[in-house]
């Protein structure tokens, strides 16, 4: 069974930084791309972030791109998102999502998955 | 960017009724679409991929269908369960991005 935990939510100031982190299991974590989704509270989803298997290619999406980085450590089986230059409008819980599988898709599938989630973090921006 | 339009935000239906959600795709995505749904307080769940293949262990009753720029979501025979918020996804391209939602409620 797949399992992702996310952590490292919490209270940050505007300007500020964090960095969350999504632990996986259940899976050859290095097969995987991953991607990161938001969801401000009350509001609908929002995709953040995408990261290949290897971890040589990265998306973003507009409103985070310039301020957040994506990365993985292949060898722990963990997910990361930096996030910095916090603002209002970053406040949301964060997910991580399962991407494709490496050599199980082909074009814009392999864009695709969602699949398996983890329960979410929640980052709160506020003085 | 591809923009997502989800119609409509909102429905109340009863139980036993036939519901349809509609995506639209501002260009076209070929079959590049999922469908979400996601309960209060619970995390998303993948209830179609590639537009119209049902998900493992979702029940039957949903379906979805289309191709190109115009995508629904139908729940044959609406439940109680089925009270939801609901969320097709394209990814033909990045950015991804969502539908703006649907909640039906029963």
């Amino acid at each position: 069974e797949v399992q992702l935990l996310e952590s490292g939510g919490g209270l940050v100031q505007p300007g500020g930084s964090l960095r969350v982190s999504c632990a996986a299991s259940g899976i050859i974590f290095s097969r995987y791309a991953m991607n990161w989704v938001r969801q401000a509270p009350g509001k609908g989803l929002e995709w953040v972030s995408a990261i290949s298997a290897s971890g040589g290619t990265t998306f973003y999406g507009d409103s985070v791109k310039g301020r957040f980085t994506v990365s993985r450590d292949n060898s722990k089986n963990t997910l990361f998102l930096q996030m910095n230059s916090l603002g209002a409008g970053d406040t949301a819980v964060y997910y991580c999502a399962t991407g494709s599988r490496l050599g199980y898709c082909s074009g814009g599938s392999c864009l695709g998955g969602f699949d398996s989630w983890g329960q979410g973090t929640l980052v709160t921006v506020s003085s | 960017d591809i923009q997502m339009t989800q119609s409509p935000s909102a429905m109340s239906a009863s139980v036993g009724d036939r519901v349809t959600i509609t995506c639209r795709a501002s260009r076209g995505i070929s079959n590049y679409l999922a469908w979400f749904q996601q309960k209060p307080g619970k995390v998303p769940k993948r209830l179609i991929y590639a537009a119209s293949t049902l998900q493992s262990g979702v029940p039957s009753r949903f379906s979805g269908s289309g191709s190109g720029t115009e995508f629904t979501l139908t729940i044959s025979s609406l439940q109680p369960e089925d009270s939801a918020t609901y969320y097709c996804l394209q990814h033909d391209d990045y950015p991804l991005t969502f539908g703006g939602g649907t909640k039906v409620e029963i």
